[in-house]
């Protein structure tokens, strides 16, 4: 079990531009989640992916956001045109199918700065 | 919707001190509650959890009970570390596959 791992962990960018976020899950977990968390705050739900289908989307996940787990196994988040607003730490947990819903792995987060 | 309601930080304490951390949450039916606990340099880690009213989770020392009548999950321990310097996240999971968060609460422990 080598734990949840999020690539890039840091990500600076200029405004307009697109970034990706990659998201390797424990290997037996089905579910996949997408969360972002900003200073001083706690995570918010983005996403949540049971093998390759994305089954819920929160309002937050504007059209420029769009995420995929193509083969169920990792997923991508990506953010088109980037806006200043966007910058935050960009959270992906895992999670085996018979656990609770709330009994998730978390990654390290990959932080987005938008210049 | 569902939302939680923590205690503001930071909180420093003295080694062996007594830590509490209020959370109150809204939502409806019967949520699942949850401590998750961030170390520094560290992600997120389920620390304790209860899933129906009277339940008291535990780990590492730390307690919540699940109180229905209070709406409430406050965090417990008896006797602190400077170890368990970290953040502090109260949350529940309702109906849906997600979880709502509280803002966070940093623990400072001296020695």
């Amino acid at each position: 079990d080598t734990g949840v791992s999020q690539d890039p962990r840091h990500k600076i960018t200029k405004r307009g531009q697109n970034v990706t976020f990659r998201c390797d899950p424990i290997s037996e977990h089905n579910r996949l989640y997408w969360y972002r968390q900003t200073l001083g705050q706690g995570p918010e739900f983005l996403t949540y992916f049971q093998n390759e289908a994305q089954l819920e989307k929160s309002r937050l996940l504007s059209d420029r956001f769009s995420a995929e787990r193509p083969k169920g196994s990792f997923s991508t988040l990506e953010i088109q045109r980037t806006e200043q607003g966007d910058s935050a730490m960009y959270l992906c947990a895992s999670s085996f199918g018979d656990r609770g819903p709330g009994e998730l792995f978390f990654g390290e987060g990959s932080r987005l700065t938008v210049l | 919707g569902n939302s939680v309601t923590q205690m503001e930080g930071p909180v420093t304490l003295s080694e062996e001190a007594f830590l509490t951390i209020n959370c109150t949450y809204t939502a409806t039916g019967y949520p699942s509650l949850f401590w998750y606990v961030q170390y520094p340099g560290e992600g997120l880690q389920l620390l304790l959890k209860a899933t129906k009213a009277d339940d008291k989770g535990s780990n590492k020392g730390f307690e919540a009970t699940y109180r229905k009548e209070t709406t409430s999950f406050h965090l417990e321990k008896g006797s602190v570390q400077v170890s368990d310097s970290a953040v502090y996240f109260c949350a529940l999971s309702g109906s849906a596959r997600q979880l709502t968060f509280g803002s966070g609460t940093q623990l400072t422990v001296l020695p």
